[in-house]
């Protein structure tokens, strides 16, 4: 079985300050983990992929994730949160083309 | 725009009806998926098409449920008999070949509201 468990469901940060969105799954295979962002009444984005290459993964907008096995986590960070990142983040595990299971979903708040 | 596009955007019926939902991929991708994202909650994959292939379809939420793409191109999501708990938003993506590994680019769903 497989499974994913977005730890916040919200999480809220000054701008400027570090992000840390928490993502711990559960699989019985290697799996490939994804992260994607919801902005209000846009289409969800993909931020990086891991699919056993490197297991630190840098993605788009300064995002990144690290894969940690032993730990079974793939949590999402930042170094300096922008107003523009608030929107809804989604972890997502996928394994033997067909099935994608996403979290629950964190909201990000970005105060000024 | 060379997106993935869904119509309608928005969609409010009665119980009982019928819905029906397109989704116009990206042009030269041949994988199609359908999820189904209630409020406060992830997208749940329903269903997917490799080209007209219909390869996974377990997920469908029940018999009312069903999706159909016969060209290989634009796909439809039908659900018959409407019941209030089919309110959502229904999400379609598409990719390139092979995998789930692929990266998936989502259109902006259509929301279902059942009275």
């Amino acid at each position: 079985a497989q499974s994913v468990t977005q730890l916040d469901s919200h999480v809220s940060v000054s701008e400027g300050t570090p992000v840390l969105l928490r993502c711990n799954y559960s699989s019985s295979y290697s799996p490939s983990l994804f992260w994607y962002v919801q902005h209000p009444n846009k289409g969800l984005q993909l931020l990086l992929k891991y699919t056993s290459a490197a297991t630190l993964v840098k993605g788009i907008n300064g995002f990144e994730a690290e894969f940690k096995k032993s730990e079974t986590s793939f949590h999402l960070t930042k170094p300096s949160a922008h107003m523009s990142d608030a929107a809804e983040y989604f972890c997502v595990v996928t394994l033997n083309n067909n099935d994608m299971r996403f979290g629950a979903g964190t909201r990000l708040t970005v105060k000024p | 725009d060379t997106g993935v596009s869904q119509d309608p955007r928005h969609k409010i019926t009665k119980r009982g009806q019928n819905v029906t939902f397109r989704c116009d991929p990206i042009s030269e991708h041949n994988r199609l998926y359908w999820y189904r994202q209630t409020l406060g909650q992830g997208p749940e994959f329903l269903t997917y098409f490799q080209n007209e292939a219909q390869l996974e379809k377990s997920r469908l939420l029940s018999d009312r449920f069903s999706a159909e793409r016969p060209k290989g191109s634009f796909s439809t999501l039908e659900i018959q008999r409407t019941e209030q708990g089919d309110s959502a938003m229904y999400l379609c993506a598409s990719s390139v070949t092979s995998g789930f590994d692929n990266e998936q680019f989502f259109g902006p769903g259509t929301r279902l509201t059942v009275l």
